[in-house]
């Protein structure tokens, strides 16, 4: 069954923590994507990779970073994490040239 | 400014009711608009995407109309079930490939009651 995997699924950190969620994806996609949904928001778009070591920011990059080393897998990083980014992290994947997403579950952090 | 509105904002509905949501959106280019269906705690789950001008389509109790000229798109669903409720979000895409960016619409909260 063709997924996308995150994890943890819930986190809890202090302020000044680094914090960092991983994401898999068995498809073998090419563009992998992290988003942040708030209450009464749509999805934000932090970063995406178009392959290895191919990463650019999205709309919301500040305070986050994010590592590809495999094509499988998608790291969000978040160096010393703040209250305001208390949220619910998306990971997802598409074909480059497929419109077709497929999203993980969701990481839900909170930073105390 | 949010490029996709979406309304209403919830919903609260019967068992075997029909209902539809609307998705209003600013972005361009349009190249195609999905929806999705968020169950809570969950991720997100396409039911079906419009890329035409006038595209209709339809997948189960799901059916979905696009009107590019006046950036619109409706999401009917016929003979709600229980497991119908979710939040479900509009989403545009501004390109046909994974170089585009997709455009989130806040989501309509459906409840279905018994």
């Amino acid at each position: 069954d063709m997924k996308v995997t995150q994890m943890p699924r819930y986190l809890i950190k202090r302020m000044g923590e680094n914090v960092l969620l991983e994401c898999g994806q068995d498809m073998s996609h090419e563009t992998m994507y992290w988003y942040r949904q708030d209450p009464g928001l749509g999805l934000q778009l932090i970063y995406i990779s178009y392959d290895v070591d191919s990463n650019s920011e999205g709309d919301i990059p500040k305070g986050y970073r994010v590592s590809r080393k495999k094509r499988e897998h998608f790291s969000l990083i978040l160096d010393s994490a703040k209250t305001n980014q208390t949220s619910v992290y998306f990971c997802a994947s598409s074909l480059r040239e497929n419109s077709d997403y497929t999203f993980g579950s969701g990481t839900r952090l909170l930073v105390i | 400014k949010t490029q996709v509105e979406q309304s209403p904002q919830s919903l609260v509905v019967r068992q075997g009711e029909n209902c539809v949501l609307q998705c209003n959106y600013s972005v361009t280019p349009d190249n195609h608009l999905r929806w999705f269906k968020q169950d809570t705690g969950k991720g997100l789950v396409s039911l079906t995407v419009l890329v035409h001008e006038n595209d209709k389509t339809s997948n189960g109790r799901y059916s979905a109309t696009l009107d590019k000229d006046a950036k619109h798109s409706t999401l009917h669903i016929t003979a709600t079930l229980l497991d119908d409720t979710a939040t479900y979000i509009c989403v545009v895409g501004d390109r046909g490939s994974a170089l585009g960016r997709l455009h989130f619409g806040a989501g309509t909260q459906l409840i279905v009651i018994p």
